[in-house]
C-alpha cells in the first residue's frame, strides 16, 4: 500500500529556512514523480515544483525559483522541499504526491497519493 | 504559465442537485487536465484524469469533458459527502498549474 508521510509543523523566522519531508513506502521509489503543492491559508491550491528521482530531474514553479529546493534521497526513499528566505505569505499547508503508473496517459502520469499536509509557520 | 480559470469560484446547492464545473485554459492544453476534490484537513483526492478519465474508486456520479481550452467536471446527482472545494490542474506545460477553486456549499 502506498503511503506519504510527511514531517510534522514547522514554526519559523522570516528570513530563515524550513526542510520537509516526505518517506514514500510502497511501490518502486525511483519510478515515478513527486510533487509539491501548499494551501495558504483561505487560499487554493498552488503548484511548487516535482522531482524524477531516477532521473534526478527538477521543475520549479517560475514563482519559487531561487528560493525552493526539491531533492530526493533514493537510500530512504524520502523527497525533501525547501524553502529559503521565508516571508510570511509562506504560512501555509505543504503536501507532497505521487503519481501511480495506473494513471499514466498520453505521456502524463497523473499524481495520486498525497501526504498528510505539513503546516509552517511564518512568524516573528 | 498556463493560467487556469475556473467558473463559478463558488456554488450552493442542494443533494441531489446536478453541479457542474468548468475550468478554462489560457492557451489549448489537450486533454491533459485532472479534477482533484479537496476537503480541510486532507490531501487532495483524485477524480478525473487525461479529462475524462474516471479514477478507480469514484462514484460515476463523477465525470469530466472537454480538450483543448474548455473543460467541464460534472457531479450528475449530489452527494452529502461531495462537498468539498474542487480543482482542476493542467499537465501540458513543464509547469502545472491549478485552477483558483471552486467551493460546493450546502444550500
Amino acid at each position: 500500500q502506498v503511503q506519504l508521510v510527511q514531517s510534522g509543523a514547522e514554526v519559523k523566522k522570516p528570513g530563515s529556512s524550513v526542510k520537509v519531508s516526505c518517506k514514500s513506502s510502497g511501490g518502486t521509489f525511483n519510478s515515478y514523480t513527486f510533487s509539491w503543492v501548499r494551501q495558504a491559508p483561505g487560499e487554493g491550491l498552488e503548484w511548487m515544483g516535482r522531482i524524477i528521482p531516477i532521473l534526478g530531474m527538477t521543475k520549479d514553479a517560475q514563482k519559487f525559483q531561487g528560493r525552493v529546493r526539491i531533492t530526493a534521497d533514493k537510500s530512504t526513499s524520502t523527497v525533501y522541499m525547501e524553502l529559503r528566505s521565508l516571508r510570511f505569505e509562506d504560512t501555509a499547508v505543504y503536501y507532497c504526491a505521487r503519481d501511480a503508473p495506473n494513471y499514466c496517459t498520453n505521456g502524463v502520469c497523473y499524481p495520486v497519493d498525497w501526504g498528510q499536509g505539513t503546516l509552517v509557520t511564518v512568524s516573528s | 504559465a498556463i493560467q487556469l480559470t475556473q467558473s463559478p469560484s463558488s456554488l450552493s446547492a442542494s443533494v441531489g442537485d446536478r453541479v457542474t464545473i468548468t475550468c478554462r485554459a489560457s492557451q489549448g492544453i489537450s486533454s491533459a487536465l485532472a479534477w482533484y476534490q479537496h476537503k480541510p484537513g486532507k490531501g487532495p483526492r483524485l477524480l478525473i484524469y487525461d479529462a475524462s478519465s474516471l479514477r478507480s474508486g469514484v462514484p460515476s456520479r463523477f465525470s469530466g469533458s472537454g480538450s483543448g481550452t474548455d473543460f467541464t467536471l460534472t457531479i450528475s446527482s449530489l452527494q452529502p459527502e461531495d462537498f468539498a472545494t474542487y480543482y482542476c490542474q493542467q499537465f501540458n506545460s513543464d509547469l502545472w498549474t491549478f485552477g483558483q477553486g471552486t467551493k460546493v456549499e450546502i444550500k
